[in-house]
């Protein structure tokens, strides 16, 4: 089956940097990678989604770019802000697994310092 | 707005009880799924279900059951709880496939 892995598991940064999170995908018929934040307390909800004939979204100060040939894909947030505290999973699914079923990295627990 | 509600927020039970975990959703979507959610392991799925009366094993579905007997409804049984089954369990529905999931708040269970 598909396996996520994601890095790194803790980030720190200052308000107004930017912010990289890293995830490997091993099954070469994932299709769509979709990002989860996860504020305390709370349920993990969408932030940004890609599929696989895209290389590159946008939204805002968020993007996700897709590099399909060495399996991996990153999620980027630029200008940091407090309220971006929090956990970020990666996912991936494949056309072949019924459902929507999703495989899920580790998180990231982001924490941006005022 | 969706509303996924799980109908507990903490649940502490003791090892060997029949636990029952339940989650509605608000949307009339065909999918629907449970999680469970622990420190560096991400969000591993236990079930999920795409229709009523459907359900299909997920990567971790030993020691737990679901029945979906009405669409809206989906519910995940410990058949006989146990420590390791202490974990956070996040129920979540969508529509399509390739949709988002929405994602309930969470039951916070301890197996004592």
């Amino acid at each position: 089956g598909e396996n996520v892995e994601q890095h790194p598991s803790t980030l720190s940064v200052q308000e107004g940097d930017s912010a990289v999170i890293k995830c490997t995908y091993s099954d070469s018929a994932s299709n769509y990678f979709p990002w989860y934040k996860q504020e305390l307390g709370k349920g993990p909800q969408l932030i940004i989604d890609i599929r696989s004939n895209v290389g590159e979204k946008k939204d805002q100060r968020i993007a996700v770019t897709l590099n399909k040939t060495a399996k991996h894909f990153s999620l980027h947030i630029t200008e940091t802000q407090p309220e971006d505290s929090a956990v970020y999973f990666c996912a991936a699914s494949s056309a072949k697994a019924a459902g929507n079923k999703l495989t899920f990295g580790g998180g990231t627990r982001v924490l941006v310092k005022p | 707005d969706v509303k996924v509600t799980q109908s507990s927020r903490y649940l502490v039970k003791r090892t060997g009880e029949k636990v029952f975990l339940e989650c509605v959703q608000d949307m009339d979507h065909e999918n629907m799924f449970w999680y469970r959610q622990d420190p560096g392991l991400g969000l591993r799925l236990i079930y999920f279900s795409y229709d009523v009366k459907m359900k299909e094993k997920g990567d971790i579905p030993e020691g737990y059951s679901v029945s979906r007997e009405k669409k809206e409804r989906f519910s995940l049984i410990l058949e006989s709880a146990s420590t390791n089954q202490t974990s956070m369990y996040l129920c979540a529905s969508s529509p399509l496939v390739y949709s988002p999931l929405h994602f309930g708040n969470g039951t916070r269970l301890t197996v004592t």
